[in-house]
């Protein structure tokens, strides 16, 4: 089992680009969750998808979207980058069908984004 | 709104040592509480979950978490420090009372282990 894998690991852009992150959720899992984590803080909720459909948003600028395929792997993008989004980006996945007793989310490694 | 607070940014214990990590929380429904750590340059791992069943649970690595309805709190304790118990831990309330849904995370605690 593979686990939450996210791609890249790291990344340098430019205020003002646009950058697209890919995770592929834990074999098994239905539903992608992504966080953002500032240096020294605790991890942000972004959003989560499950059935290609953003389901729950935290609270986030529209820079910030998403996408969920069909295969329920998810890509985050950022538009108009700021050098406040400089951040450890991590994916969470979970399972809505295995029922609250059981449920809980595996997380990636992450991407280290750094805006310049 | 669901909130976390962690108190003490960093602890510090000797090899052998108990571990007693606090964490708060404020929910206006039943919560589900987490503790995850994370070593430096990865990702969160699970090290044990309350989701209304026993109380006191047990997780990995020897650590066990009780829950306090009355005290609101969640506090991570291990009788007895590894040196590989060196980390960043978080503690964090499911928003909403489904487990697998949105996070909110308290800010975290840095533990130290000196031999």
């Amino acid at each position: 089992d593979a686990g939450v894998t996210q791609s890249p690991t790291h990344l340098i852009k430019t205020r003002g680009q646009q950058v697209t992150l890919r995770c592929s959720p834990k074999s098994g899992h239905d539903t992608v969750s992504w966080y953002q984590q500032a240096l020294g803080q605790g991890p942000q909720f972004i959003f989560q998808y499950y059935e290609e459909e953003e389901r729950q948003r935290g609270n986030f600028p529209d820079r910030f979207s998403g996408h969920q395929f069909p295969n329920y792997s998810s890509e985050l993008n950022v538009n108009a980058l700021l050098l406040g989004d400089s951040a450890l980006y991590l994916c969470a996945s979970s399972s809505r069908y295995r029922g609250p007793m059981n449920t809980e989310a595996f997380f990636g490694q992450g991407t280290r984004l750094t805006v310049v | 709104a669901q909130s976390v607070t962690q108190l003490g940014s960093h602890v510090s214990v000797s090899e052998g040592a108990l571990v007693l990590l606090r964490c708060n929380y404020s929910s206006s429904v039943p919560p589900y509480l987490f503790w995850y750590v994370q070593y430096p340059n990865q990702g969160l791992q699970l090290l044990l979950k309350y989701t209304s069943a026993a109380t006191l649970v047990k997780g990995i690595n020897g650590f066990e978490a009780e829950f306090k309805k009355s005290e609101t709190s969640f506090h991570l304790t291990k009788p007895s420090a590894h040196m590989s118990d060196a980390a960043e831990y978080f503690c964090a309330v499911s928003e909403g009372n489904q487990a697998g849904t949105a996070l909110i995370f308290g800010k975290g605690t840095t533990l130290s282990v000196s031999s």
